[in-house]
């Protein structure tokens, strides 16, 4: 079992609606989990991060946190054609180590 | 701000060959994570350093790989001889807080990619 999973996509949802994008992560010691961007050919870059369970809210973007299910969630409110990318979640352990699931590649259709 | 400089961007080289990858990390900044990303194995974590020491080595694949921060505003990672399967964009972040804090944004240069023939 890898230690993080995402849905595996890809993933394609019209402009206007709504994107779910899903995290799973094995270490019960994890302690904050992070979700970046990346656009085609370029470097990740941090959209949202959290640490307390429930749900955080940036904008058109809400992550949700529930540590008894081991389960984080990246929502897209609105989405549009420039959101479209590769969203990589990632999960710090208690051990300070950072890993990353392999990403969901999101494409939004005018 | 700058950002996170990493060089050469793009680097092809033959098998056995040296490469060096250089990264120079954001001012202030003084964690430093080196990661490689392949379409097969995603994102990896190969090395991080706080205050220009090694924590933790762990992801670094082999012997052939070998990192040094000799200052806070350098960093090399070094794979000697290079292998194709070494092939992958390579990938220097910084950030301001401990690779364990709570809250570590992680601000990643432009990468390096690298090819091995």
């Amino acid at each position: 079992q890898k230690e993080v999973e995402q849905n595996s996509g890809p993933l394609s949802v019209p402009e206007g609606a709504i994107a779910s994008l899903n995290c799973t992560y094995s270490d019960r010691g994890s302690q904050s989990f992070f979700w970046y961007r990346q656009y085609s050919g370029k470097s990740p870059e941090l959209i949202m991060f959290i640490y307390s369970n429930g749900d955080k809210e940036d904008g058109r973007f809400t992550a949700q946190l529930n540590k008894a299910s081991q389960y984080v969630s990246l929502l897209i409110r609105d989405s549009q054609p420039s959101d479209s990318a590769t969203y990589l979640c990632a999960v710090i352990t208690n051990a300070g180590k950072s890993t990353f699931g392999d990403g969901t590649t999101l494409t939004v259709k005018p | 701000d700058a950002g996170v400089i990493q060089s050469p961007r793009h680097e092809v080289t033959e098998m056995g060959q040296e490469v060096t990858l250089r990264c120079k990390p954001i001012s202030g900044h003084n964690s430093l994570f080196w990661y490689r990303q392949t379409m097969m194995r995603g994102l990896e974590l190969l090395i991080y350093f706080n205050n220009n020491v090694p924590i933790d080595d762990s992801g670094m694949p082999e012997d052939r790989f070998s990192a040094k921060m000799p200052n806070a505003s350098f960093s090399t990672l070094k794979i000697q001889p290079s292998e194709p399967r070494d092939s992958a964009v390579y990938f220097c972040a910084s950030s301001t807080k401990p690779a364990g804090a709570l809250y570590n944004e992680q601000f990643f240069g432009p990468g390096t990619r690298l090819t091995v023939l």
